[in-house]
C-alpha cells in the first residue's frame, strides 16, 4: 500500500516553454501533498503544501506564479513549470500524506532539464 | 538556517554489523521524527519515525532513538546488509502545529551509507 506515482519521470523542454508534472496517490486518498525538489548531493528541500481543494502554500522564495500547483482530486496533484529556465533544471519529487498519518509516502521523482 | 543536521556525509560499514546513522535539530517544536532512505534518482522511502514522547522505536532491523533534550536521534540498523547501501534522510516535522505547517517536513543533508560484503 501507500503508493505514489509521478510522470513523467524524465523530461528535457527547451527554455522558455512550460511543464507540467503529475504526482497521483494510487490507493489511498491524499488530502495533503508536497512538492520537493532536489539539486544534486543536496537535501531536498520543500516547495510548496497543497490541499485538496485549496490553494498551495508556498516555501519562503519559491515563485508561486512560476510554479503552479493544483490539486484538484484526492488522488492527483499536478505542478507546471511555467517558462521554464535552465536554472530550473532540477529532481522535483512529490509526496502524499492521507487523511489519517503522519507519514509521508514519495513518488520516484521527475527529472526536469531545460535546454 | 539547517534545522535538521546529518552531520556525516558518508559511512562504511561491514556486511553484518552495526550501522549507526546521526540526526541533530535545533528546533524544539519539532515533535514527531522520520528516517527515510533513497536511492539516485528514485523518491525516498518511509523506514521508521518515532514521536517525540518515546525514546526508542523499533521495527525489525531498523531502531530509532530519540534524545530530546540533546535534540539528537539515530537509527540503528542491525545487521547491516550490502542491499542497506543509499542515502539515509532523517526528518523532522512539527505535528503539534496547526494550518498550513501541519506536517511539514524538514529534512537533513542525507547521509551516504555503504555497506561493505
Amino acid at each position: 500500500g501507500a503508493v505514489v506515482s509521478q510522470h513523467p519521470s524524465r523530461v528535457i523542454c527547451k527554455s522558455g516553454t512550460s511543464v507540467k508534472i503529475e504526482c497521483r496517490s494510487l490507493d489511498f486518498q491524499a488530502t495533503t501533498m508536497f512538492w520537493y525538489r532536489q539539486f544534486p548531493k543536496q537535501s531536498l528541500m520543500l516547495m510548496a503544501t497543497s490541499n485538496e481543494g485549496s490553494k498551495a502554500t508556498y516555501e519562503q522564495g519559491v515563485e508561486k506564479d512560476k510554479f503552479l500547483i493544483n490539486h484538484a482530486s484526492l488522488t492527483l496533484s499536478t505542478l507546471t513549470v511555467t517558462s521554464a529556465h535552465p536554472e530550473d533544471s532540477s529532481f522535483y519529487i512529490c509526496s502524499a500524506r492521507a487523511s489519517k498519518g503522519y507519514e509521508q509516502y514519495f513518488g520516484p521523482g521527475t527529472r526536469l532539464t531545460v535546454t | 538556517d539547517q534545522q535538521v543536521k546529518q552531520n556525516s556525509p558518508s559511512l562504511s560499514v561491514q556486511e553484518g554489523r552495526i550501522s549507526i546513522l546521526n540526526c541533530d535539530y535545533t528546533n524544539s517544536m519539532f515533535d514527531y521524527f522520520l528516517w527515510y532512505k533513497k536511492y539516485p534518482a528514485e523518491g525516498p522511502t518511509f523506514l521508521i519515525s518515532i514521536s517525540s514522547i518515546k525514546d526508542k522505536n523499533e521495527d525489525g532491523r531498523f531502531t530509532v532513538f530519540l534524545n530530546k533534550s540533546a535534540k539528537h536521534l539515530s537509527l540503528h540498523i542491525v545487521p547491516s546488509q550490502p542491499g542497506d547501501s543509499a542515502v539515509y534522510f532523517c526528518a523532522a516535522s512539527r505535528l503539534g502545529a496547526g494550518g498550513t505547517s501541519y506536517g511539514k517536513l524538514t529534512f537533513g543533508q542525507g547521509t551516504i551509507l555503504t555497506v561493505h560484503p
